[in-house]
């Protein structure tokens, strides 16, 4: 069956840091990818999504590119701020859209 | 415009009670979907709506469990004979049309079954 996986957390960095989320997937044909977020206390949110190999999707600085070769779409973001706090959920649809299939997050602390 | 919303934020029950837990899905979203999700985890789904039917009930954990759906609008998820176990965070989520695309999340319901 269709599967999520990402880096177990928590993550913890300081202001400005660099930022890598892996999440690799199994799934057939070609799924749509998500990232969601929850920040403390709100529902979880949108943050980007691809649909096809190579694209690449992209939000308030984060970016994923969809890679079918090695079957990712690792999250990234250039300089985390203290507001990024969150947790960080990857998510799948696959082709003949079946369930949404969500990682178990990745919680990310980001230190003033 | 407005989001997804779900009625109550909170609630607790007895053991053995029977609740429901309502979802308001934004305006011309047909597919609307049920997730619970515990302590730590990501969402479990649970069912899919399109339009009034329930398109896939497969995620439901067994028959106490129910939803419905009957304008194609609004939906509530119904739990007969709560258990501990049914303890969790339930989510509802809308998309426009379908499952390949993006959903967007109510707030939820933090259900405390004692």
């Amino acid at each position: 069956g269709n599967s999520v996986t990402q880096m177990e957390g928590p993550v913890t960095l300081s202001e400005e840091a660099f930022l890598t989320i892996n999440c690799t997937y199994t799934a057939t044909g070609y799924p749509s990818l998500f990232w969601y977020v929850q920040y403390p206390g709100e529902g979880l949110q949108l943050l980007l999504k691809a649909t096809k190999a190579d694209d690449k999707g992209s939000n308030k600085g984060f970016e994923a590119t969809y890679r079918k070769e090695t079957t990712s779409f690792h999250l990234e973001k250039g300089s985390v701020q203290v507001s990024d706090s969150a947790v960080y959920f990857c998510a799948l649809s696959d082709q003949i859209g079946q369930n949404f299939v969500f990682g178990p997050g990745t919680r990310l602390s980001v230190l003033p | 415009g407005a989001g997804v919303s779900q009625t109550p934020s909170n609630k607790v029950t007895e053991k053995g009670k029977y609740v429901e837990l309502r979802c308001d899905p934004i305006s011309g979203h047909t597919a609307l979907y049920w997730y619970r999700q515990s302590l730590g985890q990501g969402p479990e789904f649970l069912i899919y709506f399109q339009g009034t039917g329930a398109a896939d009930d497969s995620g439901l954990p067994n028959d106490r469990f129910f939803a419905v759906r009957p304008e194609g609008s609004v939906s509530t998820l119904k739990i007969q004979r709560t258990e501990r176990g049914d303890s969790a965070v339930y989510l509802c989520a809308s998309s426009l049309s379908s499952r390949r695309d993006a959903q967007y999340f109510g707030p939820g319901t933090r259900l405390t079954v004692l």
